[in-house]
């Protein structure tokens, strides 16, 4: 079956730029999750999604930073005016079931290479 | 001080040999251990999880002690096809709350022939 798909791949852009990085989770999946991984880095959680209710926004790192998720399926995250720090792959997971702490899965999509010049 | 600290390695590591990996963790709270694989430009994937009284899948044995706050990955018989970055993960929420994952830098593994 299709698993996460993320558009697109790769993206260069220019700083002071903005940015649409879009998300496909797996169908039916109700928890979505954008994730930023930097170069050597393990992959630092930026925000959460149940259905379409953004309940987590902890970690984006500034107010540049936005996603949604309007329908409850696709979602996409933006960034406006991008910096070179921007730089990065920016990952998108989903999960059968809302957080419960009993953990379920995160099944990982193949991420968006963002960089910005 | 990062909330999961691993050893970045490279660990190079005979075809054939035992390899243990290690990482701690900061948030006493946290309810669920994981490890990931992640291979060069690829997106990380669930190996196993972590329990406290350890666990086994195949070659690879996972151990959680939480008085240490301490995980660790052991690998036997190592395959070629095990080199690969393994990320320490921790979800340090307990419940009824967002799951977003807490992952260390990852442990670097290259088995050679």
């Amino acid at each position: 079956g299709a698993g996460v798909s993320q558009s697109p791949r790769y993206k260069v852009a220019k700083r002071g730029q903005d940015v649409a990085l879009r998300c496909d989770p797996i169908s039916g999946h109700v928890s979505l999750f954008w994730y930023q991984q930097a170069l050597g880095q393990g992959p630092e959680f930026l925000t959460y999604f149940q259905n379409e209710a953004q309940l987590d926004k902890s970690g984006l790192p500034s107010d540049r930073f936005f996603a949604e998720r309007p329908e409850g399926s696709v979602s996409t995250l933006k960034i406006q005016r991008t910096q070179q720090e921007d730089s990065a792959v920016y990952l998108c997971a989903s999960s059968p079931l809302q957080g419960s702490g009993n953990y379920n899965e995160q099944f990982f999509g193949p991420g968006t290479r963002l960089t910005v010049l | 001080r990062k909330e999961v600290e691993q050893d970045p390695g490279p660990f190079n590591v005979p075809e054939g040999a035992t390899v243990a990996f290690n990482c701690t963790y900061s948030n006493s709270a946290s309810q669920s251990f994981f490890w990931y694989r992640q291979d060069c430009r690829k997106e990380p994937k669930l190996l196993m999880s972590v329990y406290s009284s350890g666990n086994e899948d195949g070659r690879f044995t996972a151990q959680l002690n939480r008085a240490s706050q301490y995980i660790s990955l052991l690998i036997r018989d190592s395959k070629l096809s095990d080199s690969a970055t393994y990320l320490c993960v921790v979800n340090p929420h307990s419940g009824g709350g967002a799951d977003g994952l807490t992952f260390g830098k990852g442990t670097h593994l290259i088995i050679q022939p």
